[in-house]
């Protein structure tokens, strides 16, 4: 089955942790991203990458990191600098411009 | 810059009845328009979208929406609502980012509309 895989589904953090949130996918599509979702904001981009290797800051990159090693594989890091990280994180790519967006299912990160 | 309103927050309608989503849209050229459906703690799920052919829009479970460049909206429809249908609704449109490679895109999505159906 072609899809987007995140895991883990549920994920808590201590204050001060970083956690790594990850993403794969085997549909071939070269661009993936990161966004984040709070109650009532709709998705705000945190990272996008277009091809292996390079990465661009969307609108709310403070406290975040990516890397894009391979095609497949794009996690993302929350670090400790992100003074509120807990939201509802999406990973999603795209196979060209114009064309629609494929999500997978979510990873709910909280603060503990 | 391109942005985009859903006009209500939360839509409440009768089971049967039927569902208008209203979705206001600004963009500096011709955009490419989606509406996501999105089910509590899952990821989104496409219903349609429009990419500057037909204006109007079919897509699935029922759902339609009409393009209309005149009035910058494209608002979601459905003729019955069923239960299943209860989610939160995004209105999207594409933005481009200031540097192209390979085909990313930005995607502007609206705050969203949550839809309740009543028995």
């Amino acid at each position: 089955d072609g899809g987007i895989t995140q895991s883990p589904k549920y994920l808590f953090r201590k204050e001060g942790q970083n956690v790594t949130l990850s993403c794969e996918q085997n549909l071939n599509h070269d661009a993936m991203y990161w966004y984040r979702q709070d109650p009532g904001q709709g998705l705000r981009l945190i990272y996008y990458s277009q091809i292996v290797n390079d990465f661009q800051k969307g609108d709310i990159a403070e406290g975040y990191s990516v890397s894009r090693e391979k095609k497949e594989s794009f996690p993302l890091t929350v670090t400790s600098a992100q003074k509120n990280p807990t939201a509802f994180y999406l990973c999603a790519t795209t196979t060209g411009r114009n064309t629609e967006a494929f999500f997978g299912q979510g990873t709910r990160l909280t603060v503990v | 810059a391109q942005s985009v309103t859903q006009l209500d927050s939360h839509v409440s309608v009768s089971e049967g009845t039927p569902v208008l989503l209203r979705c206001n849209y600004s963009s500096s050229y011709s955009p490419s328009l989606f509406w996501y459906v999105q089910h509590p703690n899952k990821g989104l799920q496409l219903l349609l979208k429009y990419t500057s052919a037909a204006t109007l829009v079919k897509g699935i479970n029922g759902f339609e929406a009409e393009f209309k460049k005149s009035e910058t909206s494209f608002h979601l429809t459905k003729p019955s609502a069923h239960m299943s249908d209860a989610a939160e609704y995004f209105c999207v449109v594409s933005a481009l980012p200031s540097l192209i490679i390979q085909g990313a895109q930005k995607l502007v999505f609206g705050q969203g509309t949550r839809l309740t159906i009543n028995p």
